[in-house]
């Protein structure tokens, strides 16, 4: 089957480094997607992991332990424009993202 | 801006009624990809169309179809409308299936009545 865990809140404060864990159950794993939504928005892509490790770009990294089934969305230098909603989206052997409830981000000044 | 279009932009109906939603992709994209994002809830696949053809379906439910066009246009038909329908509808594409990177369009709000 398939099941994924996130946190549904994390608040931080500016300047903060913040950290979205995920943990999913997918059958026939590719990989790990991030996405970004703030609210009425639409989703943005962040990051997409394959391979284990970590992926940098920007402020925002992502990590990938398939072994684990975890990964996670590393966040660094909020602003306070990083509040949104944030989703960790696995792909499995149907090769279709699977979107959770999403982690709602608040960024206090 | 993600370069997919959706119209309309909002759509107020009432239960019964069938409407129609449109996504463009993005210039090259063969995939399209369809979500139903509820309030407060994540997103639900409903179904994907690789040029021109089916090749995935999530939780559609059976009022609900979808195609894609020779020009890769792709629309959503949503028919026998329920108030449980009211929901943001999102489009999003990819070059090609199964990656994990997608565009989304901006979404189509719909509300029943």
């Amino acid at each position: 089957g398939q099941s994924l865990e996130q946190p549904s809140e994390v608040t931080a404060v500016e300047g903060a480094i913040v950290q979205i864990n995920c943990t999913y159950q997918t059958s026939g794993f590719y990989g790990l997607s991030w996405y970004q939504q703030h609210d009425g928005g639409a989703p943005t892509f962040l990051s997409y992991n394959a391979l284990d490790g970590l992926e940098e770009t920007g402020r925002f990294s992502s990590f990938l332990s398939r072994s684990d089934s975890y990964g996670y969305l590393l966040l660094q230098e909020l602003q306070m424009k990083d509040s949104a909603s944030y989703f960790c989206a696995p792909s499995g052997s149907a090769r279709q993202l699977t979107f959770g409830s999403g982690t709602q981000l608040t960024v206090l000044p | 801006d993600s370069g997919v279009t959706q119209t309309p932009k909002h759509l107020i109906t009432a239960t019964g009624q069938r409407v129609t939603l449109r996504c463009s992709p993005r210039s090259g994209d063969l995939s399209v990809y369809w979500y139903q994002q509820s309030l407060d809830q994540g997103l639900q696949f409903l179904i994907q169309y690789y040029n021109g053809e089916e090749r995935a379906k999530g939780n559609i439910l059976e009022r609900f179809s979808a195609q894609q066009f020779p020009d890769l246009h792709s629309e959503l038909n949503l028919s026998s409308l329920e108030l449980g329908d009211s929901a943001l509808y999102f489009c999003a594409s990819s070059s090609r299936t199964g990656t994990g990177t997608q565009y989304f369009g901006p979404g189509t709000r719909l509300l029943v009545l």
